[in-house]
């Protein structure tokens, strides 16, 4: 059971690039989300999924794009990658239906913006 | 708005030394209490919870009691190991079903 995995696991971008992060989970969870963690920051909320077809923005949305065609995956976007998007970046996915399920995070993707 | 305070690192302790890392929250209801684990390279992993006052959630030698008078989740163990060196992140669930990270605690155990 591979649970959540995240493509690719290393990236170097150079400031005006795009690309997307992927984010798959075969454990038929519901509610799907992507942070960013930076030193001395914690986890903060990018943009997240509560269903097939449907995104929310989270705490810190701007100069990214998310999308959820399929329900066990859930894309990442950035346009135009700025050095200020350098950071680890987590995906993570929890059952819709259960109050108080944790999360199940992915093992991360490390992007540097040059 | 909901949010965390946690104690800051990083905490570099002996083997078999007892470890406290504090957390406070602040939120609007009644949020259920999480702490994660974050070993290198690794994402976040479950570590305990506790969803309702007086709770104590207990994993892996490590416990937590849920302090709704003092809006407090310390995370405990009485006795840590060198594999128990990570980064620990104390994490409320809010009524609106949102996480909130704390900045997390790294801790080194040195044999």
């Amino acid at each position: 059971n591979a649970g959540v995995t995240q493509t690719p696991k290393f990236r170097v971008l150079k400031t005006g690039q795009s690309m997307t992060l992927l984010c798959a989970q075969d454990m038929n969870h519901e509610y799907m989300y992507w942070y960013r963690q930076d030193p001395g920051m914690g986890l903060r909320l990018i943009h997240y999924s509560v269903g097939e077809g449907t995104t929310a923005k989270g705490e810190v949305p701007d100069g990214y794009n998310v999308s959820r065609l399929k329900k066990q995956n859930f894309l990442l976007g950035l346009e135009s990658a700025a050095p200020s998007q350098t950071s680890v970046y987590f995906c993570a996915s929890r059952p819709g239906l259960t109050r108080n399920s944790p999360l199940h995070f992915g093992n991360g993707t490390r992007l540097t913006v040059t | 708005g909901d949010s965390v305070t946690q104690m800051e690192g990083p905490v570099t302790l002996s083997e078999e030394a007892f470890l406290t890392i504090n957390c406070t929250y602040t939120a609007t209801g009644y949020p259920s209490l999480f702490w994660y684990v974050q070993y290198p390279g690794e994402g976040l992993q479950l570590l305990l919870k506790a969803t309702k006052a007086d709770d104590k959630g207990s994993n892996k030698g490590f416990e937590a009691t849920y302090r709704k008078e003092t809006t407090s989740f310390h995370l405990e163990k009485g006795s840590v190991q060198v594999s128990d060196s990570a980064v620990y992140f104390c994490a409320p669930l809010s009524t609106g079903n949102q996480f909130y990270f704390g900045t997390g605690t790294s801790l080194t155990v040195i044999p």
